[in-house]
């Protein structure tokens, strides 16, 4: 069965510093990966997704996310953190057994961010 | 409307009630997906539906939870003789052309006493 592992449950940067938020993922085949954002009482938005191809794939909001298959992560990463990132990011895994199916999906438990001035 | 749209927004009921939950996808949008978000267990896959395919239940924890969808379009969740731990945020995602991305709802807060 595939799963995600997010092994920060929390993080604090300060404005303007660089961040990564961890994830790996455990699947049999070549994943489907995507990066998941929810700020207090919205829904998710993604930020970015890996479905083949370029390992290091780009977002909106300027994320971006390597995909290392040789680590089983796909770690997200911002050059400088704005106040406005402070929400919870989730990495996810997507079935890949055709059509729609990516949407699928199976969660890590999630990386609240705390951005301070 | 131009999001995904959920109600209730906010459900409080009695222990052994039924509930309903309503998600009206995005226009033309094929699939659309249940998740159920709780404190315990995080972010759950509970059932998508395809077009006219029959639909994957297989995140559904229960035969207290049945969900169908109407026309292609609306899709309401429901929950028999709700328990305590039924207890989450319901949240409803559609996708469409933009292959991998899921439109999510704001979702619905079920509460149950």
């Amino acid at each position: 069965a595939q799963s995600v592992t997010q092994p920060d449950i929390h993080i604090t940067v300060s404005e303007g510093a660089s961040l990564e938020l961890r994830c790996n993922y455990s699947y049999g085949a070549t994943p489907y990966l995507f990066w998941y954002v929810q700020s207090p009482g919205q829904g998710l938005q993604l930020l970015l997704k890996y479905f083949s191809g370029d390992t290091l794939v780009q977002g909106i909001k300027g994320f971006e996310a390597e995909f290392k298959r040789s680590q089983s992560s796909f770690n997200l990463r911002k050059p400088s953190v704005h106040w406005s990132d402070a929400a919870e990011y989730f990495c996810a895994v997507g079935a890949a057994g055709g059509g729609t199916s990516y949407g699928k999906l199976t969660f890590g438990q999630g990386t609240i961010l705390t951005v301070h001035p | 409307g131009a999001g995904v749209s959920q109600s209730p927004s906010n459900k409080v009921t009695e222990k052994g009630k039924d509930v309903e939950l309503r998600c009206d996808p995005i226009s033309g949008h094929t699939a659309l997906y249940w998740y159920r978000q709780s404190l315990g267990q995080g972010l759950e896959f509970l059932i998508y539906f395809q077009g006219n395919s029959a639909p994957d239940k297989s995140g559904l924890p229960s035969d207290r939870f049945s969900a169908e969808r109407t026309g292609g379009s609306v899709s309401t969740l429901t929950i028999q003789r709700t328990q305590q731990e039924d207890s989450a945020v319901y949240l409803c995602a559609s996708s469409g052309t933009s292959v991998g991305e899921l439109f999510f709802g704001e979702g619905s807060r079920l509460t149950v006493l």
